[in-house]
Order: C-alpha cells, then sequence, then structure tokens
C-alpha cells in the first residue's frame, strides 16, 4: 500500500484556520485521499475525501496538489472540540475494502 | 450520516473468561466489517476483516482461535476475545462500508469503541 507522511504533531490557537499536511510521493493513479479524525476515547470519523480537485464540505476542505504527491487537510476556524488525531488514509479503487492506519497528526487547541 | 454501534462499551473481565462485543450497523446493511484494537497512544491495528456469511480473514500476527469473529447478519459481527489475559486490555473498535458503495471513495464508519480490561 502506498505510505503517507504526516507530521506527529501539531499546535493551532483556537478559532484560526489550521492546515494539517499529508505526503504520498508514491500515490498511484487510483488512490483516493482520505481523512479520518480520533477525538479522546472514541472511533475514528470520517473527515473528507478527494481523488484530484480540492473538495470542500461542512467539517473541513481537501486541498490536493497538482501531482498528488501531497495534500492538505485545512480546518478553516479551529475550536476545542476539533483537538484529535487527523489520519491521511490513500485507498485503492481496485482492492479491498481495509484501512490500515498511520500514526496521524496529533492536533492541540490552544484556548 | 450512517451509524455503527457497539456493546458494551466497557467491560471489566477476569482472567481466563472470554468477551463478546457486538458491532451493529444501525441504518445500513453492511457485508464487510472490520475489527481494529488500539493500544494507548498508539494507532488502530486492523485486527481482521469480518464477511458477511464466510469466515473471517485475520491480519498477519492476530489469531483466529483466540479472536473469534462471527458475522451472522448484514447488520451484526461479533467478536469474542476467549481467554482474556491482561494484555489483551485495549480498545476495540469495529468499523464497516455501506453495502453498495464499496472501494469507489466509499465511507467506512467506526463504531464507538469498547474499552476491555482483564484483571
Amino acid at each position: 500500500d502506498a505510505k503517507t507522511t504526516q507530521p506527529n504533531s501539531m499546535e493551532s490557537n483556537e478559532e484560526e484556520p489550521v492546515h494539517l499536511p499529508c505526503n504520498h510521493s508514491t500515490i498511484s493513479g487510483t488512490d483516493y485521499i482520505h481523512w479520518y479524525r480520533q477525538l479522546p476515547s472514541q472511533g475514528p470519523e470520517y473527515v473528507i475525501h478527494g481523488l484530484t480537485s480540492n473538495v470542500n464540505n461542512r467539517m473541513a476542505s481537501l486541498a490536493i496538489a497538482e501531482d498528488r504527491k501531497s495534500s492538505t487537510l485545512i480546518l478553516h476556524r479551529a475550536t476545542l472540540r476539533d483537538a484529535a488525531v487527523y489520519y491521511c488514509i490513500l485507498r485503492d479503487l481496485n482492492r479491498d475494502d481495509k484501512i490500515i492506519f498511520g500514526k496521524g497528526t496529533r492536533l492541540h487547541i490552544l484556548p | 450520516g450512517a451509524v455503527v454501534s457497539q456493546h458494551p462499551s466497557r467491560v471489566i473481565c477476569k482472567s481466563g473468561t472470554s468477551v463478546k462485543i457486538e458491532c451493529r450497523s444501525l441504518d445500513f446493511q453492511a457485508t464487510t466489517m472490520f475489527w481494529y484494537r488500539q493500544f494507548p497512544k498508539q494507532s488502530l491495528m486492523l485486527m481482521a476483516t469480518s464477511n458477511e456469511g464466510s469466515k473471517a480473514t485475520y491480519e498477519q500476527g492476530v489469531e483466529k482461535d483466540k479472536f473469534l469473529i462471527n458475522h451472522a447478519s448484514l447488520t451484526l459481527s461479533t467478536l469474542t476475545v476467549t481467554s482474556a489475559h491482561p494484555e489483551d486490555s485495549s480498545f476495540y473498535i469495529c468499523s464497516a462500508t455501506e453495502e453498495g458503495q464499496g472501494v469507489l471513495g466509499g465511507t467506512q464508519y467506526f463504531g464507538p469503541g469498547t474499552r476491555l480490561t482483564v484483571l
């Protein structure tokens, strides 16, 4: 499976935008880029996904580099409830459905 | 969105006993469910893929005789930790993909997790 690289941790101030980077230099043409997050003592929850174009939803935006070798999850206005571990995951169209989690980025929000 | 539930949310048991954890998709059907384990401060580790009506597929290093998985219907998978020992204490999480979405960008929905403590 193609690997992703994320910073171990990041900090941001409350009510400011947060940009969470992810590198996936070995991404293949059939890989979707997915982001999940895990709040403390909870199961992961889906945040957003994309293939080539930038994507927006009510939770976040996903900016995908033109060569698809990196992407950035953007939280437009972080709140204390956004403190979580954020996982960037590649999912192949043609393979099975399972998700293999990396270490993710632990996001700390400062009040 | 789709909801996955787990029961119980927390269980404490004595060493040597067996514990069953249920995972249900509440408002959708799931041919495939997944079981993960997570130790403190670590990432989720995939244990097995649970397929409705057939045997589960276990990841390398996971003992299939210790972690029994049954997927009897399109909305229920169970994980039984047999003869549990303190080292099996962990946070167990299941997930499911809605039938028909497949891997074509399909979202996986995760349960809230079950915290198992073996004394």
